[in-house]
Formats: structure tokens, sequence, C-alpha cells
């Protein structure tokens, strides 16, 4: 089992919709939890970090953290083709400090 | 305010050759890592380092493969030997503290590309 899953996409919404992306991870001691956006050829560029149970919200993301299931997912509100990324999750675990990552699902914002 | 830099950008090597990358964190940050991107993957990460020290290398393939981050100047990431397995994408991040819920930023990467 990876230890961070994601389903790769691509993932197809309007112009205008909310995008919902979603993230597992399989180590219960995972303390610190990433969403990084990527465009192709580029580097990763941080977007939220979330690290308590609930919603934290930052302009038209928002991310929503479930320690009890494991899950982490980002809502991208009024999607805007400039969002059309892959979108990585990223896991911190309380005893390291390197991140793992899952393999990115890839969003496609249709004008 | 200069982020994480890292060069070259694209480095080309045959077969055989040595590969050396350079990463200069933000400033401000004294701890860096190394992540490695092989095409249409997610990142792996290699190795952690502070000023003069390894602090984590479990992601690092035992051989060929070496890091630094010396007291004064850039960390490098060096792949003796090169081979076309190791054609991806090296970025590195850096982070002010060490706490492992610090965020960490990234530099734009070097592609290298194998022969």
């Amino acid at each position: 089992q990876k230890e961070v899953e994601q389903n790769s996409g691509p993932l197809s919404v309007p112009e205008g919709a909310i995008a919902s992306l979603n993230c597992t991870y399989s180590d219960r001691v995972s303390q610190s939890f990433f969403w990084y956006r990527q465009y192709s050829g580029k580097s990763p560029e941080l977007i939220m970090s979330i690290y308590s149970n609930g919603d934290k919200e930052d302009g038209r993301f928002t991310a929503q953290l479930n320690k009890a299931s494991q899950y982490v997912s980002l809502l991208i509100r009024d999607s805007q083709p400039s969002d059309s990324a892959t979108y990585l999750c990223a896991v911190g675990l309380d005893s390291s400090y390197k991140l793992i990552f899952g393999s990115g699902t890839r969003l496609l914002v249709r004008p | 305010n200069a982020g994480v830099m890292q060069n070259p950008r694209h480095l080309v090597r045959r077969r055989g050759q040595e590969a050396r990358l350079r990463c200069s964190p933000m400033k401000g940050h004294s701890h860096v890592y190394w992540y490695r991107q092989l095409p249409e993957e997610g990142l792996k990460f290699m190795v952690y380092l502070q000023k003069e020290n390894i602090i984590d290398e479990s992601g690092m393939p035992k051989e060929r493969f070496s890091a630094e981050f010396p007291k004064e100047g850039p960390s490098i990431l060096r792949i003796q030997q090169v081979v076309r397995g190791d054609s991806a994408a090296y970025f590195c991040a850096s982070s002010p503290l060490r706490d492992p819920s610090e965020e960490q930023f990234f530099g734009p990467g070097t592609r290298l590309t194998v022969l």
C-alpha cells in the first residue's frame, strides 16, 4: 500500500466550478499536511498547509483534514483555467523531517 | 528576498560522467532537503542536511550518490558514474527551523538528462 495516495486524474471541471481533490495516507503518526501545485516542467509551489482536524481557508482554497479517516482534501472554488496543473499532496511524519508525496492529481479547468 | 536557488537548471551528461547539482537555500533557512522526481511520478525524498551535517539520507541510493552542505557555500548533490536511470528532475527545498511541521519551499529544480 502506498503511503500517500491520490487519484491521478485528470479531473476535469468547467470554469467557475468547485474542484475537489482528495488524498489518503496510511501512517497514523502523520502530523503535517501540505498541498503543492506543480505546473508542467516547473517546481512545486506551496498552496496550503494544515495541521489539525477541520477546515482551513485561504482565498479560493480550502484544505480539509480528517485524521480519524486519514484523508486530506483540497477544494478550489471558482476554478480558473490558470488552476490547471498537477496538485501534490504531501505528508510529514511526527518523527521525520522528510515529506512523503503522493503521485499527484492532474486538474484540468475547461474555459 | 530571493527564494531557493538551484543551478544548473539543465544538465546533460553522458553515461559514466559525474553530475554536480547545487542548491542555495532561502535567506534565513539552514535546512536543506533534496527530492527526485522521475517523469510522471511524484517527488521522492533523498536526503536532509543542515550545515555540515547529514541528518537523514534514508532516501538516497547507497552507491554513486552523495550530498553535502558545507559551512560556506551551497549544498551539493553529487552523482558519480551516471546512468540513464538517473535522468530526472532534482529539486531542493529549504526550511527555517528543525521542526517536522515546517513548510518546505522548493527551488526551480535541475533537470538531469543522461545520454
